[in-house]
């Protein structure tokens, strides 16, 4: 079952912030983030990983709330290059199956 | 280092024509998929492949399958193309072991008529 993106969509100016949110009905090993621009093939951002450990991107950050299954990637600063449909995957155990969300478009305007 | 790679990047089909898409990756990972795109429904798993010789269905299998060849290559067949396979289609690849990233193909837009 694909886990739900919100928003669906965003519009922000350079340097404002934004919280991207992940969650699924089911117990999750992990959650992937990733970026694509329009054209293009998803680009890897982030895995975070069930009991913690958290591997990423340096200028963007996400937490993973395993009581909840859900997930937060959040863009601080913002810049023009952010603007892309963000997915976040998640898988159910390690090495399984990777399941995505539907996307959040991401603009970002001067 | 090629990663993964996609053929044809582009494809037009007569409605009940068939054909293959074909997938090839060079990192040596175990797990293999295959993904349609559509507008506002993301990236759908239609088939996956865990390893060579297994493979395992998705959300959307209904008109596809699929050959793990060997650990390079996993193909993905139409048998009869209809208009609602008309999209974006992805090959992914990874390692399987350990949480770690998906490496993606280019894409091939398929287009049915």
């Amino acid at each position: 079952q694909q886990p739900v993106q919100s928003p669906q969509a965003v519009i922000l100016r350079e340097g404002e912030d934004a919280v991207i949110n992940c969650s699924s009905s089911k117990a999750l090993y992990s959650v992937h983030w990733y970026r694509q621009k329009h054209g293009e093939a998803p680009v890897f951002l982030m895995i975070l990983l069930k009991g913690g450990e958290q591997k990423g991107h340096e200028k963007i950050s996400a937490s993973f709330n395993e009581k909840k299954q859900q997930s937060s990637l959040y863009l601080t600063a913002s810049q023009l290059s952010y603007s892309g449909t963000y997915f976040c995957g998640t898988a159910y155990n390690q090495g399984g199956k990777l399941i995505f969300g539907q996307g959040t478009e991401l603009s970002v305007k001067p | 280092n090629a990663g993964v790679t996609q053929t044809p990047k582009f494809q037009v089909l007569k409605t009940g024509q068939s054909m293959t898409l074909q997938c090839a990756q060079d990192m040596n990972h175990n797990s293999m998929y295959w993904y349609r795109q559509d507008p506002g429904m993301g990236l759908r798993l239609i088939y996956y492949s865990a390893s060579e010789g297994t493979t395992d269905k998705g959300e959307v299998p209904n008109g596809y399958n699929v050959s793990r060849l060997n650990k390079r290559e996993f193909s993905l067949r139409l048998e009869s193309a209809a208009p609602s396979q008309t999209s974006v289609y992805f090959c992914a690849s990874r390692p399987g072991q350990g949480s770690t990233e998906a490496f993606f193909g280019q894409g091939t837009r398929l287009t049915v008529v």
